[in-house]
């Protein structure tokens, strides 16, 4: 069974610009989560949604945000970036969200 | 929300000793589980734990639940072993996952 995947891998934007990052999960999964990691906040959750419906939601601004498709592929899209939005950003899928979660290798994005 | 707390941040072995990770968390959860992140930062399931005891070859995990912790036992310790080890809990109350910070393990051979 494949993994889950992400893409791009590695992003470089400028401030102000906008990005999208993509979320492909494991068959069967229905349930994604989206986290950033940085040196400094350490991995934190951003939101998670199940069967197209965003279920929780983090302590992050409104300029990211996320959907999800009918075949649980998820994109995370964050607008008018800031260097502080450089990070490696990491999905997770499992079946119900409270079980098993399975992580991506992660998108690197760097904000110049 | 909920707090997690990891023990010790830092870790330094030598290639064939034994080590304990703890993970502390200030509410009830419904799921625990524990991570190794390698260099290349993807994150590796080690196990989903939210009560009880596990094993898998050289590594196991304990949970208890009723006094919120856990620990990561790692024996006979290998170079491939280093990197941060992570432990992730989702409160029974909030539905999102919480991180701990971490413990950076090094091996040295």
């Amino acid at each position: 069974k494949a993994g889950v995947t992400q893409t791009p891998r590695y992003l470089i934007k400028t401030r102000g610009q906008q990005v999208t990052l993509s979320c492909s999960p494991i068959s069967g999964h229905r349930s994604v989560s989206w986290y950033q990691q940085t040196p400094g906040q350490g991995l934190q959750f951003l939101f998670e949604y199940f069967s197209e419906t965003q279920r929780n939601k983090g302590n992050f601004p409104g300029r990211f945000s996320g959907r999800q498709f009918s075949n649980s592929r998820s994109e995370m899209n964050v607008s008018t970036l800031e260097l502080g939005d450089s990070a490696l950003y990491l999905c997770a899928s499992s079946f119900t969200g409270e079980d098993t979660q399975y992580f991506g290798p992660g998108t690197r994005l760097t904000v110049l | 929300g909920i707090q997690v707390e990891q023990s010790p941040p830092d870790l330094i072995l030598q290639e064939g000793a034994n080590s304990t990770l703890r993970c502390n968390f200030s509410d009830s959860v419904n799921n625990l589980q524990w991570f190794h992140q390698n260099p290349w930062g993807q994150l590796i399931n080690l196990f989903y734990i939210p009560s009880g005891t596990k094993q898998n070859g050289r590594l196991s995990a304990t949970t208890v639940a009723t006094e919120r912790y856990s620990l990561l036992y790692i024996s006979s310790s290998q170079t491939t072993d280093s990197g941060v080890y992570f432990c992730a809990v989702i409160n029974t109350n909030a539905g999102k996952s919480t991180f701990g910070d971490g413990t950076t393990l090094t091996v040295k051979p």
